[in-house]
């Protein structure tokens, strides 16, 4: 098993729509916690680190839960511009090593 | 806003051959990290370096070294060259906060190809 997993995608959604992505790690001493989006040949950008109480940017929300090991990624009202591969990050207490999950790739559609 | 640097973007080698990547980190970031990329494969940690001195290593080949100089920039020095080793490379630098490394901005990247 993948110490840090995501939702297998691709999805579609039309715009406007919501979505959300789901990100499970397996090691509870997990403590950094964060979502990039990558298009295609692309370096990843820092969307939002992930915080315990969670956090929001705009239309961008995510979520943690530590008791349940995920975190989670809601886009609102998608746009066209948000088609890219979402890839959460996780990295453990006192280490430097940063696990990137498979990805998440999203369609928006006209 | 800067962002990190990398050379060069582009890089072709045959098998066996060495090759040499740089980074430059964000002003004021003192962490540097590796990654390769192959196609359709998630970032995968190579190495890190914390002022100077390595801070965790990943699944870095023995082939492979790198190290971070005194003004913070680092160089991924690959020898031996394998078709496998084709992939992007990317750096990315973060600084260091209260609670450990701050989050990562990653470098556009170098393009490996071997041939």
């Amino acid at each position: 098993r993948k110490e840090v997993e995501q939702d297998p995608g691709p999805f579609n959604v039309p715009e406007g729509a919501t979505v959300a992505f789901n990100c499970t790690y397996s090691n509870s001493a997990s403590q950094s916690f964060f979502w990039y989006r990558q298009d295609c040949r692309k370096e990843p950008k820092l969307l939002m680190s992930v915080y315990s109480s969670g956090n929001e940017d705009g239309r961008f929300t995510a979520q943690l839960n530590r008791a349940s090991q995920y975190i989670s990624l809601l886009i609102r009202d998608s746009k066209l511009s948000d088609s890219a591969t979402y890839l959460c990050a996780v990295r453990n207490t006192g280490g430097f090593k940063t696990i990137f999950g498979a990805g998440t790739r999203l369609f928006v559609k006209a | 806003a800067a962002g990190v640097i990398q050379s060069p973007r582009h890089l072709i080698k045959e098998k066996r051959e060495t090759a040499t990547l740089k980074c430059y980190p964000i002003p004021r970031h003192d962490t540097v990290y590796w990654y390769q990329q192959g196609p359709g494969q998630d970032p995968q940690f190579l190495i890190s370096f914390y002022e100077k001195m390595q801070s965790d290593k990943g699944s870095i080949p023995d082939r492979f070294s790198a190290q971070q100089f005194s003004d913070y920039h680092s160089e991924l020095n690959m020898s031996s060259l394998e078709l496998g080793d084709s992939a992007l490379y990317f750096c990315a630098s973060s600084s260091f906060g209260l609670a450990g490394p701050e989050a990562q901005y990653f470098g556009p990247g170098t393009r490996l190809l071997v041939l």
